[in-house]
């Protein structure tokens, strides 16, 4: 079955420092996605993209987040300077046009921690 | 922002027995609503869905009910097994296709 993989699984940065978390969406698909999920809280989404631009973002998702797709497959999420509350699982998701569930599938994320 | 609810954070079950898990929603805008389960160090994986013109939709042992006019979805489980223990997450969304995620509901099913 079609997988969304992301890299690194698991990332350690020191507070003020870029990190960049790495997707690659299911090859087909055609709207992605990043969600994070701090420790015991829900998943929120960050960004939606779409036709090489952002569709919609959420409050979190400051002028400190950028997200690129610079080639064909792969689909990044840039902290500029990160902070000690970024420390998160980040998780990637992609779906096509018309998902089987209208949903989509999300890979096994990258734990990001701030110190 | 606390428009998708799970008021039960965690779920203890009997093996063989119904797994009930709920969901409530504000937004009335919203068109879609997904289940995802999620194990530790993993991503969230899609389990089932339904879109608001159905108010029932079954899966093998899923079954997820929708009520629109209280605003309420549930997914029921039955027979529950041991490998059903984990998070379950309830999502909505709307034409945007960005979907608002739950707190989650941690399901342990007993042996």
């Amino acid at each position: 079955e079609p997988e969304v993989t992301q890299t690194p699984s698991h990332q350690v940065t020191q507070m003020g420092q870029e990190v960049i978390l790495r997707c690659v969406p299911i090859s087909n698909h055609l709207y992605f996605y990043w969600y994070r999920q701090i420790l015991g809280q829900k998943v929120e989404f960050l960004v939606s993209f779409y036709n090489n631009e952002i569709s919609e973002k959420s409050e979190i998702f400051d002028d400190q987040f950028s997200v690129e797709r610079p080639d064909g497959s792969n689909f990044t999420l840039k902290i500029r300077s990160t902070k000690l509350e970024d420390s998160a699982m980040y998780f990637c998701a992609s779906r096509d046009r018309a998902g089987l569930h209208y949903g989509y599938t999300f890979g096994s994320g990258t734990r990001l921690t701030v110190v | 922002d606390q428009q998708v609810k799970q008021n039960s954070p965690s779920l203890s079950v009997q093996e063989g027995r119904i797994s009930i898990l709920n969901c409530d929603y504000t937004n009335s805008m919203f068109d879609y609503f997904l289940w995802y389960k999620k194990y530790p160090a993993e991503g969230p994986t899609f389990l089932i869905s339904i879109s608001s013109i159905k108010d029932k939709n079954e899966d093998g042992r899923f079954t997820v009910f929708l009520n629109k006019s209280a605003k309420h979805l549930s997914l029921h489980i039955v027979p529950s097994q041991p490998g059903d223990s984990a998070v379950y997450f309830c999502a909505a969304g709307g034409g945007t296709y960005k979907y608002i995620f739950g707190t989650g509901t941690r399901l342990k099913v007993l042996a």
